[in-house]
């Protein structure tokens, strides 16, 4: 089993609509969540922290639910510019090397 | 702030020569840098942990003979492909965690390698 698996997509969306994405992880010791965006040929860029408690950032909304081991993601009112890849990643208690899952396609569609 | 560079974006190189890829923390001071690799429609996998002043880490499977890594300041850190194989055209990815901050990773924009 991957120690990060997401769902690779891709999900072809109309704008406007909402879209979420799911990761599970396998080492129950993990203590720190992530969502990274990373757009074709580039680097990827930290889109938001996951906090135990869920936390949502304009149109974005991550939750986290230790007791099954499982993060999301979910997009509302999506725009064009949000095509890209997610990349959900987790750290796991003080090691800082971080575990990426293989992201999940999004295309938004005009 | 924390920017992080790496030099050069894009390299062409004939099978059998070796690259050097820059990594630089501009605006910050990183005793620890990562290393990277992504293969085209694959994740990012970690190759191996630079730390300042002494020998990187690396991950299993990856040749730390074949992969050398030079963390000589707080600022820089240097991956050097030696004996480049067409295999080894990928791109290539360092992250820079800054020394006060330890959990937070900074990317550089990336390195396109490809050996012909």
């Amino acid at each position: 089993r991957k120690e990060v698996e997401q769902d690779p997509g891709p999900f072809n969306v109309p704008e406007g609509a909402t879209v979420a994405f799911n990761c599970t992880y396998s080492n129950s010791a993990s203590q720190s969540f992530f969502w990274y965006r990373q757009d074709c040929r580039k680097e990827p860029k930290l889109l938001m922290s996951v906090y135990s408690s869920g936390n949502e950032d304009g149109r974005f909304t991550a939750q986290l639910n230790r007791a099954s081991q499982y993060i999301s993601l979910l997009i509302r009112d999506s725009k064009l510019s949000d095509s890209a890849t997610y990349l959900c990643v987790v750290r796991a208690g003080n090691n800082r090397k971080l575990i990426w899952g293989l992201g999940t396609s999004l295309a938004v569609n005009p | 702030g924390a920017v992080v560079s790496q030099h050069p974006s894009w390299v062409i190189c004939k099978s059998g020569t070796s690259v050097k890829i820059e990594c630089r923390s501009l605006d910050f001071q990183a005793t620890t840098m990562f290393w990277y690799r992504q293969f085209p429609k694959q994740s990012l996998m970690l190759m191996a942990t630079s730390n300042e002043g002494s020998k990187a880490t690396y991950e299993q499977g990856v040749e730390k003979d074949k992969f050398l890594i030079n963390h000589a300041s707080l600022t820089l850190s240097t991956l050097t492909v030696t004996s480049a194989h067409p295999e080894d055209s990928s791109f290539y990815i360092c992250s820079a965690t800054p020394s006060d901050r330890a959990y937070e990773q900074y990317f550089g924009p990336g390195t396109r390698l490809t050996v012909t």
